[in-house]
This record gives C-alpha cells, sequence and structure tokens, in this order.
C-alpha cells in the first residue's frame, strides 16, 4: 500500500477534463515538490509535470499541475484515446528520507 | 536525448548479490544524478537510491544496509549492487536520471528489468 494515494481508476469521454488526485501527508506532499508521470504499457514512464506546476519542454499544456496543501492534482484536458495510459506521483518524503509513489491510477478515454 | 538500459542476470539465489548495470547513451553520465527503482509484482513502486558524479549517493533507509550505487565515468554506466537477497526482492528493477537535486523529478526511464530471487 503506498503513501501516497490515488484512485485506482478514472474515466471520461474524450474531449472532456479529468483529475487525478495524489494525496499525502504534511511531511511529504506538504513541504516538497511533486512529480507527475505517464506510462503506457510495456514502456518507460514519462514525467508529465515538476515542481508541482511545470511542464517539461514536448508536454502539451493540455496537461496541467496543481498542489494544495497535502495534496496534490494533475489535470488533463481535451481527453485523447491516446491518453489512455496509468498516472502516477512522485514526491520526497523528509521524514523517511526517501521518494515515495503513488500506486498509480488507470485512465479509460471511453 | 538520454536513454538508459539495464542488463544483468534475471535470476539471482537468495543469500546472493544482486548486480545489475545502467548503461547511459545520448548524454555524459557527469551530469546527472542516477537512480535506481523497482516495483515487486503487483505491488507499489520503492525508490533505492541514487548516486551522483562525483560519487555521493543516498539510499532509502530500508535498504540502505543491503545497498551501493556506484559509477563507471569512464564505461557511461552506473551499477547497483544489493546483497543477501530474499524472494522479497524480486522486482522489476528501473535505472533513471535526473538532472534535478530534487530526487523525484525523474527525467528519463530505463525500460526496467525483471530479477528473479529463486533458488
Amino acid at each position: 500500500q503506498s503513501v501516497l494515494t490515488q484512485p485506482p481508476s478514472v474515466s471520461a469521454a474524450p474531449g472532456q477534463k479529468v483529475t487525478i488526485s495524489c494525496s499525502g501527508s504534511s511531511s511529504n506532499i506538504g513541504n516538497n515538490f511533486v512529480s507527475w508521470y505517464q506510462q503506457f504499457p510495456e514502456t518507460a514512464p514519462t514525467l508529465l509535470i515538476y515542481d508541482n506546476t511545470k511542464r517539461p519542454s514536448g508536454i502539451p499544456d493540455r496537461f496541467s499541475g496543481s498542489k494544495s496543501g497535502t495534496s496534490a492534482t494533475l489535470g488533463i484536458t481535451g481527453l485523447q484515446t491516446g491518453d489512455e495510459a496509468d498516472y502516477f506521483c512522485a514526491t520526497w518524503d523528509s521524514r523517511l528520507q526517501t521518494v515515495l509513489f503513488g500506486g498509480g491510477t488507470k485512465l479509460t478515454v471511453l | 536525448q538520454v536513454q538508459l538500459q539495464e542488463s544483468g542476470p534475471g535470476l539471482v539465489k537468495p543469500s546472493e548479490t544482486l548486480s545489475l548495470t545502467c548503461t547511459v547513451s545520448g548524454g555524459s553520465i557527469s551530469n546527472y544524478y542516477w537512480s535506481w527503482i523497482r516495483q515487486p509484482p503487483g505491488k507499489g513502486r520503492e525508490w533505492i537510491g541514487y548516486v551522483y558524479n562525483n560519487g555521493y549517493s543516498n539510499y532509502n533507509p530500508s535498504l540502505k544496509s543491503r545497498v551501493t550505487i556506484s559509477v563507471d565515468s569512464s564505461k557511461n554506466q552506473f551499477s547497483l549492487k544489493l546483497t543477501s537477497v530474499t524472494a522479497a526482492d524480486t522486482a522489476v528493477y528501473s535505472c533513471a536520471s535526473s538532472t534535478s537535486g530534487d530526487y523525484a523529478q525523474i527525467d528519463y526511464w530505463g525500460q526496467g528489468t525483471l530479477v528473479t530471487v529463486s533458488s
């Protein structure tokens, strides 16, 4: 069971918006930056969001990140069937002195 | 673009040492933080630790007594050694790199390699 809690799955129709939450505590999300990743089956993860809200070069602005207190959220607008993937969050935990990962959320675009 | 490729035995006997190597291409090993992450079958990801190009390393406290991550700049490779393995160490092991000092911000990941601990 991951310390960072994500919903196992979310779904939405093409063109719609979806949000994926990542819930933690003051020792991790509450006081450290959050990163988000996208992973397709049998491929390596891709960095989508870092420093809570920033997008690496090449990541479309349909992807956004936010953080409030001890929770972070990944937003995806204009959903496409090609967005169907697993999404997970990550952050440093100052108390445990380790990187923590969320359990991952499977996005289905209906 | 940096590309990472893990290599090493896919089967290790209990109590022995797991050794994996990550070969870096498309970039210099001198410019990044180099990490290992694992994911046991059906379980969540676990950060193992990282090494910087100057040899400084930082490990997950739960694994610290058994882990060594090192860099071989001459070969553009870095490696993982995990001693005294048990079945609980069976996992997909992935190497990764970060340009930032934020260890959770991983810019590049390897595909991962499954290591099974079994006699």
